[in-house]
């Protein structure tokens, strides 16, 4: 079974702080995706990376993937309220990348207390 | 990218009875996705729905229990069959916006069971 490790599950901090979210696997990915998601909202994606080593930012979001295309990180710098929903982050495993099928992380929980 | 209109958003059922679930996109897509979630957790896949072929089935997930239908390149229905409180659950439709760029989510129904 192919699994994507999400940590933090939890994540309470101040405005201001900056936070980093992990993603880990096994397994490599011909792709790997960050969502997020708001109560009562279907997941949105907010960025993609395909690259080993590849860094995309957005914003105040800087995503990272892994030179193995095995695991990735999103670091949010200065984070607002405006920041906290849940994070997912999901890969496209390289053995099955035909079926279209993601893997999902188990999601991080963000709060940015004002 | 594709938009996907997902209806019902909530509701309420008695056991015992069904509940169809339907999404619609606004452009063709190859594959639509199927995905259940308790509020605040990741997603689970329950299946993919190809056009003109059976939907495909994850483990765990049998086609009697939820049905689907997927007749146009642009519309799939899922059905939640004989439903029991352990239903109960946030179920969202997916569909790749374009090959390996990421995935468009409906906002999802909330289902009770009671």
């Amino acid at each position: 079974t192919q699994l994507l490790e999400q940590s933090p599950q939890f994540l309470s901090i101040q405005e201001g702080e900056n936070l980093t979210v992990y993603c880990n696997s096994s397994s490599v990915f011909s792709s790997l995706q960050w969502y997020r998601q708001e109560p009562g909202e279907g997941p949105v994606l907010l960025v993609t990376v395909v690259t080993g080593g590849e860094v995309k930012k957005l914003k105040r979001l800087t995503f990272q993937f892994g030179d193995a295309r095995k695991d990735s990180s999103l670091h949010i710098t200065a984070a607002q309220p405006g920041d906290t929903g849940l994070y997912l982050c999901a890969g496209a495993p390289l053995t099955s990348s035909n079926t279209g099928k993601l893997i999902f992380g188990q999601g991080t929980t963000l709060q940015v207390k004002p | 990218s594709a938009v996907i209109s997902q209806k019902p958003s909530r509701d309420i059922c008695q056991r015992g009875t069904s509940l169809t679930i339907q999404c619609q996109v606004d452009s063709q897509v190859t594959m639509m996705f199927w995905y259940r979630q308790q509020p605040g957790q990741s997603l689970t896949l329950i299946a993919t729905a190809n056009q003109g072929s059976e939907a495909t089935y994850e483990s765990g997930f049998v086609i009697d229990k939820f049905p689907i239908s997927r007749p146009n390149l642009t519309f799939s229905t899922l059905t939640v069959s004989n439903m029991s409180p352990e239903d109960s659950s946030i179920y969202l439709c997916s569909a790749e916006r374009d090959r390996g760029l990421g995935y468009t989510f409906g906002s999802g129904t909330r289902l009770t069971v009671v």
